[in-house]
């Protein structure tokens, strides 16, 4: 069974940079069915794909956020990272990491628990 | 950007009760839809993929049809642990992007 854990700062100072990594067990981020994603909820709203990572490094990111977003994968570690620069109220929101399982389909199967990072002075 | 748009945003119903939740793409996603279910501060959890899939483990009572740019997925007899918000996503074009979600209620 796959499991997902973020970790991170829960509070970040505005214009700073929001930094979040994903630990995942019973699985491995090598795997080449499986991409490795980042979706964010803003309290009371919906679901924000932020973007999602390959094991060899390549990246997609939604274009919303992509001059702030840099995600990036460890696979010694077993782990992937966010980072968000620049942050305002607005990124205020849960943010979960996801495995997207892309063979023959792309569905987000395993998810985090969920973290809450808050954007305030 | 897809835009989905789920209707109704929310509805109560009672228990036993057929429930259908529709979600329309603005441009034709063939098939490559998927639904899932939220609880109340919980992460999502996948029900349905490729539009008409069952999700590994999740209750029979649980269906997803249609394709191109229409899309329902239905609850046939509800229970009283189905209350939750439920999401369309698509993912034939990025950026990946979810319907709004809709709200279902026990009456």
């Amino acid at each position: 069974q796959v499991q997902l854990q973020e970790s991170g700062p829960g509070l970040v100072k505005p214009s700073e940079t929001l930094s979040l990594t994903c630990s995942v067990s019973g699985g491995s981020v090598s795997s080449g069915t499986n991409y490795w994603s980042w979706i964010r909820q803003p309290p009371g709203k919906g679901l924000e794909w932020i973007g999602y990572i390959y094991y060899s490094g390549s990246t997609n990111y939604n274009p919303s956020l992509k001059s702030r977003v840099t995600i990036s994968v460890d696979t010694f570690k077993n782990h992937f990272s966010l980072k968000l620069r620049s942050v305002t109220a607005a990124d205020t929101a849960v943010y979960y990491c996801a495995r997207v399982y892309g063979s023959g389909t792309q569905c987000i199967d395993y998810w985090g628990q969920g973290t809450l990072v808050t954007v305030s002075s | 950007d897809i835009q989905m748009t789920q209707s109704p945003s929310s509805l109560s119903a009672s228990v036993g009760d057929r429930v259908t939740i529709t979600c329309q793409a603005s441009h034709d996603i063939i098939n490559y839809l998927n639904w899932y279910q939220q609880k109340s501060g919980k992460a999502p959890n996948l029900l349905i993929y490729d539009a008409s899939n069952l999700e590994t483990g999740v209750p029979s009572r649980f269906s997803g049809s249609g394709s191109g740019t229409h899309f329902t997925f239905t609850i046939s007899s509800l229970q009283p642990e189905d209350v939750a918000t439920y999401y369309c996503q698509q993912y034939d074009k990025l950026p990946i992007t979810f319907g709004q979600g809709t709200r279902l209620e026990i009456k």
